[in-house]
């Protein structure tokens, strides 16, 4: 069965300090993974997303890693801010079928305190 | 921000009543999907199209049924609504990558 799994499940830091949030997932043939961000009441919205052949990608103060032979990913925050308190939601797509199908993890609720 | 958009945003209804729940988007894309999610819990796809008059059931069985008329709209509909149907609702579409609506807070009294 692919499954993806998140941790931790929730984390409190404060503001200005720096987080590292981790995905595990077993979903095979594997396509990309992306991270989402969820602000409480709204939809995700995509942070990064990474193919097989990539590494590590940046988006502002978020850097995400992928080792694809272990089936493990991150999410690094850097320099963190109020507005960053969000649920943020690891998602593997397979490559077995024209949908593209998303496994979703449950996220890390993340909450930052000033 | 994507041009998917979602009516109403809140609703709060009776059992027995029947709802849709809109989705539309901007983005002339051909596949459009319908989430399910809890508190807590991950996004359950309930209903996929990949484009007018196709229609799917997704991973959980789900009540609601769905129609695709039209490109950029993709109703939702609970012919009697029942308080185990009280959750978020989120809708998406994509050409290659997911875009999500800001979703409808549903409760069934």
């Amino acid at each position: 069965k692919n499954q993806v799994e998140q941790s931790p499940q929730s984390l409190i830091i404060l503001e200005g300090k720096n987080c590292t949030l981790q995905c595990n997932y077993t979903v095979s043939p594997f396509s990309n993974l992306r991270w989402y961000k969820q602000d409480t009441g709204r939809g995700p919205v995509s942070l990064t997303i990474m193919t097989f052949s990539e590494n590590t990608k940046s988006n502002g103060r978020y850097t995400a890693t992928l080792d694809a032979d272990t089936k493990q990913s991150s999410l690094h925050i850097t320099a963190s801010q109020l507005s960053d308190s969000a649920s943020y939601i690891c998602v593997v797509s397979d490559r077995g079928s024209t949908l593209g199908r998303l496994y979703f993890g449950r996220g890390t609720q993340l909450t930052v305190w000033p | 921000e994507a041009d998917i958009y979602q009516t109403p945003r809140y609703l709060v209804i009776g059992t027995g009543k029947k709802i849709t729940l809109e989705c539309s988007q901007t983005m002339g894309h051909d596949k459009m999907y319908w989430y399910q999610q809890d508190p807590g819990m991950e996004l359950h796809l309930i209903h996929y199209s990949y484009g007018v008059n196709s229609t799917e059931k997704g991973d959980l069985s789900s009540e609601s049924t769905v129609s695709r008329i039209r490109t950029e709209h993709f109703p939702l509909t609970l012919e009697s609504a029942r308080p185990s149907h009280t959750s978020q609702y989120l809708c998406a579409s994509s050409q290659t990558e997911q875009f999500f609506g800001p979703g409808t807070r549903l409760t069934v009294l």
